[in-house]
């Protein structure tokens, strides 16, 4: 079955910038989406469509897509930002989506 | 803004079905996909299956033999039923709302199922 392969933790000191990966075969063809999920707290869409922002959500949070790989980064990174970040799509054929395995994000 | 609540058993038997609903709320149900998500203590999210206002559903490949999402419209509801289960359906369990370009952009609180005799 398909998958999305994130590295499982990542660690920035404030105000540095952290760029969190989400690996998949079929992302050159289909949308990724990013979520931030804190501890207690239901998911929060934070990129959608590769590189698009919700409204609501700081400029900090930037998307990109090169062919298998897409990037989620944070820029000067503040530690409300600490959480599990999630990147989601789509398999080729369209018949199910899925999850990343997740990325832990640790504010040094 | 629209809202959604889940509701539902917090205790489920082994080997019994798992069933829960989400109540849409603030908005319309019509003209989106609404999903199913859960998270295991200590472990990532899962995406589990969605569904279309008009029924069409997609399902997790994984669970995809004890599943089955549907939808009221007219109660602003679409549940979700899971059988067999085991403790490794033990999960917050969410319910979301899928916008245009497939993102998830509203989610409920999440509701805890354990499961176990």
């Amino acid at each position: 079955s398909y998958e999305l392969t994130q590295p499982p933790s990542v660690s920035v000191s404030p105000g540095r910038t952290a760029r969190i990966t989400c690996s998949g075969d079929a992302l050159p063809k289909k949308y990724a989406y990013w979520y931030q999920k804190k501890p207690g707290q239901a998911p929060v869409l934070v990129i959608y469509k590769d590189s698009e922002r919700p409204s609501g959500i700081p400029e900090r949070f930037s998307g990109s897509s090169s062919g298998t790989t897409v990037t989620l980064t944070i820029s000067g990174v503040q530690a409300e930002d600490e959480a599990d970040y999630y990147c989601q799509s789509e398999d080729s054929s369209d018949s199910y989506w899925v999850f990343g395995g997740g990325t832990a994000l640790t504010v040094l | 803004q629209v809202q959604l609540q889940e509701s539902g058993p917090g205790l489920v038997k082994p080997s019994e079905t798992l069933s829960l609903t989400c109540t849409v709320s603030g908005g319309s149900i019509n003209n989106y996909y609404w999903s199913w998500v859960r998270q295991p203590p200590g472990k990532g999210l899962e995406w589990i299956g969605h569904i279309h206002y008009s029924g069409n559903t997609k399902y997790s490949p994984s669970l995809r033999s004890r599943v089955k999402i549907s939808v009221d419209t007219s109660e602003k509801q679409f549940s979700l039923r899971l059988s067999s289960v085991t403790a490794a359906d033990t999960a917050v369990y969410y319910c979301a709302r899928v916008a245009s370009y497939g993102e998830s952009d509203s989610w409920g609180q999440g509701t805890l199922v354990t499961v176990s005799s």
